[in-house]
């Protein structure tokens, strides 16, 4: 069936350092994919998301690359800061059956 | 523009009783997708409606049901609940469904005694 990795579980930083989170999918129609970061209390909250004709995109400080050959895909955050502390979840979607499946989450934490 | 609300917020039920959920999208959404958070499985697809009729459904036994109303607003039930349903239980709507961005709802934590 559909699936999402996630990759690591867990990331400590030190501030201004940069972060990276890796997924990989298995459905290969899957043609968006959001990141959504999920802070304490609250419910998840898109930060970017990247569409299959679209091999990276950058906002600021975060970025998110795709090889769709591979069924990868990666977000990157660079300058951390604390407030970037936060529970990070990636997801594959936009096939027929229109949902998204999302990874287990990685929790960040960015040491002041 | 409100964001989504979900009701209640907090809910501790024991084993054997039902439960329903309420979720209010953003106004113009008309997909409503929800989903079941745990520590150990992350955020898991329970079903999707738009425009009252369910297009989706994940894995889940038939206990767990939902319904959505005209005005976009939806349910979820759980029926013969059972300790491993304890879960943060999140709402979201979008305008594209899986296939846009979602904005959610802040969760309804459910507990089962």
């Amino acid at each position: 069936g559909e699936n999402v990795e996630q990759h690591p579980s867990t990331l400590s930083v030190q501030e201004g350092d940069s972060a990276v989170i890796k997924c990989t999918y298995s459905d290969s129609a899957s043609n968006y994919f959001p990141w959504y970061k999920q802070e304490l209390g609250k419910g998840p909250q898109l930060i970017i998301d990247i569409r299959s004709n679209v091999g990276e995109k950058k906002d600021q400080r975060i970025a998110v690359t795709l090889n769709k050959t591979a069924k990868h895909f990666s977000l990157h955050i660079t300058e951390t800061q604390p407030e970037d502390s936060a529970v990070y979840f990636c997801a594959a979607g936009g096939t027929s059956y229109d949902k998204v499946i999302f990874g287990p989450g990685t929790s960040l934490s960015v040491i002041p | 523009k409100a964001g989504v609300t979900q009701t209640p917020r907090y809910l501790i039920k024991t084993r054997g009783q039902q439960v329903t959920l309420s979720c209010s999208p953003i106004s113009g959404h008309r997909s409503v997708s929800w989903y079941q958070q745990t520590p150990g499985q992350g955020l898991q697809f329970l079903f999707e409606y738009f425009s009252e009729t369910q297009r989706n459904k994940g894995n889940f036994p038939g206990r767990f049901s939902g319904r959505q109303f005209s005005n976009s607003r939806s349910e979820m039930n759980v029926s013969t609940l059972e300790l491993g349903d304890s879960a943060l239980y999140l709402c979201a709507s979008s305008l594209l469904g899986g296939r846009g961005e979602q904005f959610f709802g802040p969760g309804t934590r459910l507990t089962v005694l």
